[in-house]
């Protein structure tokens, strides 16, 4: 089945820095890459995702990148803002999306 | 994600005792999955259902059960057979199994401990 690793686990930052979290699965079979945000005591909440027909998905300070290759994708958050202060979980899966599997999260820490 | 509703909010589990934690949606789709977070680490999947009165075990369903009578509903227990339930554990749904890669809607969660 798929594993999903994901680095680093902690990570801070400084206010207006940018942030990278990066993730590798196992199962080539994999398609879909979304990116969940997880406050304290919240639900997740899907912040962006890919599909592998692309390579490079952005929205606004957002953005992922994927290599299919390497199995590798990666978040990457500019002008961190304090309220980009939480948990972040990536995930991979195949087309019918029951065999996603999850990294097991970055808590990232923006400082003003 | 409004359209799913998890109860109770906090849960505590006697010893020996079988639990059901809720989850209700109004969004319409298709399957419904059930997850347990542990403190400091990823997802791990329970049980999930695709359509009603179908459901498959996920990586770690010793010690739970569920059913899909209703599309809206999917009720998880944890058993007594669950020696380690204390966890936050998260409901999520997704729409249509005929239309691929979409993403999870998770629920607020229920957190239950043993008392």
């Amino acid at each position: 089945g798929e594993n999903v690793e994901q680095h680093p686990s902690t990570l801070s930052v400084q206010e207006g820095d940018s942030a990278v979290i990066k993730c590798t699965y196992s199962d080539s079979a994999s398609n879909y890459f979304p990116w969940y945000k997880q406050e304290l005591g919240k639900r997740p909440q899907l912040i962006i995702d890919i599909r592998s027909n692309v390579g490079e998905k952005k929205d606004q300070r957002i953005a992922v990148t994927l290599n299919k290759t390497a199995k590798h994708f990666s978040l990457h958050i500019t002008e961190t803002q304090p309220e980009d202060s939480a948990v972040y979980f990536c995930a991979a899966s195949t087309y019918n999306n029951n065999d996603m599997r999850f990294g097991a999260g970055t808590r990232l820490t923006v400082k003003p | 994600d409004g359209g799913i509703t998890q109860s109770p909010k906090y849960l505590f589990r006697k010893e020996g005792q079988n639990v059901t934690l809720s989850c209700e949606q109004n969004l319409n789709h298709d399957a419904m999955y059930w997850y347990r977070q542990d403190p400091g680490q990823g997802l791990r999947l329970i049980y999930y259902s695709q359509i009603v009165n179908d459901f498959q075990k996920g990586d770690i369903a010793e010690g739970y059960s569920v059913s899909r009578e209703k599309k809206e509903s999917f009720p998880l227990t944890v058993t007594s057979a669950q020696k380690n339930p204390t966890a936050f554990y998260l409901c999520a749904t997704r729409r249509g199994v005929q239309v691929g890669n979409q993403p999870q809607h998770f629920g607020d969660g229920t957190r239950l401990s043993i008392l």
